[in-house]
């Protein structure tokens, strides 16, 4: 069964810094993985999609790995701004279930001080 | 527009009365789901859809049925609401002719029982 975790549960940094988030997950057999954003109360914005056969993703200020193998992937995030404040989730879509199952993580809530 | 449209926005309902949340979009997307996000517990699948004349269960659907009235409209239902129902609801698009397969979410309903 594939279980998601993601570390750490909260953060909390100045603004400016660069910081990264762990995803990780415990069968290697995935489709892709997916990067969103929530925001409090609010739904969840896409913000990277990493295929299986990929290393790596990039948008602006945003940068997702994968390593299947190890069963990681890490969200960078550079230069971080008090906007960057949200919960953070990633999600894994595996390849060897008869159904579309995504599993999400718990997420990470980040919070960007000025 | 959004993409993906959920109504209502907020419900409080009385323990016992049925009710309904809807979903619709405008992606053109042939899967859709219904996820249910609690404090602590992150997102689980409650249904999802691949078609219209497809329905499948997902991992928490007891107490609770859906509608895939149109490829564009997707309903779940509560027969008897619960106070231990109160959560955000979201729907979900993906679409599998997409090759980076990932999901559309919509801003989520959020649902107290009393």
């Amino acid at each position: 069964k594939q279980e998601v975790t993601q570390i750490p549960a909260a953060l909390s940094v100045p603004e400016g810094e660069n910081l990264v988030l762990n995803c990780s997950f415990t069968d290697s057999a995935i489709y892709n993985l997916q990067w969103f954003r929530q925001d409090p109360g609010k739904g969840l914005t896409s913000l990277l999609l990493i295929q299986s056969s990929q290393r790596e993703q990039t948008s602006g200020r945003l940068n997702a790995s994968l390593d299947k193998s190890s069963g990681r992937s890490t969200l960078y995030i550079a230069a971080s701004q008090p906007g960057d404040s949200a919960t953070y989730l990633c999600a894994v879509r595996g390849e060897k279930t008869s159904y579309d199952k995504v599993i999400f993580g718990p997420g990470t809530s980040l919070s960007v001080i000025p | 527009d959004a993409d993906v449209t959920q109504t209502p926005r907020n419900r409080i309902t009385k323990t016992g009365k049925r009710i309904m949340l809807e979903c619709s979009q405008t992606k053109g997307h042939d899967r859709m789901y219904w996820y249910r996000q609690d404090p602590g517990l992150g997102l689980r699948l409650i249904y999802y859809s691949f078609d219209v004349k497809d329905i499948n269960k997902g991992e928490i659907s007891d107490g609770y049925s859906v509608s895939r009235q149109a490829q564009a409209k997707f309903s779940l239902s509560l027969e008897s609401a619960i106070p231990n129902q109160t959560a955000l609801y979201f729907c979900a698009t993906s679409d599998t002719g997409q090759p980076n397969y990932g999901y559309t979410f919509g801003s989520g309903t959020r649902l107290t029982v009393v």
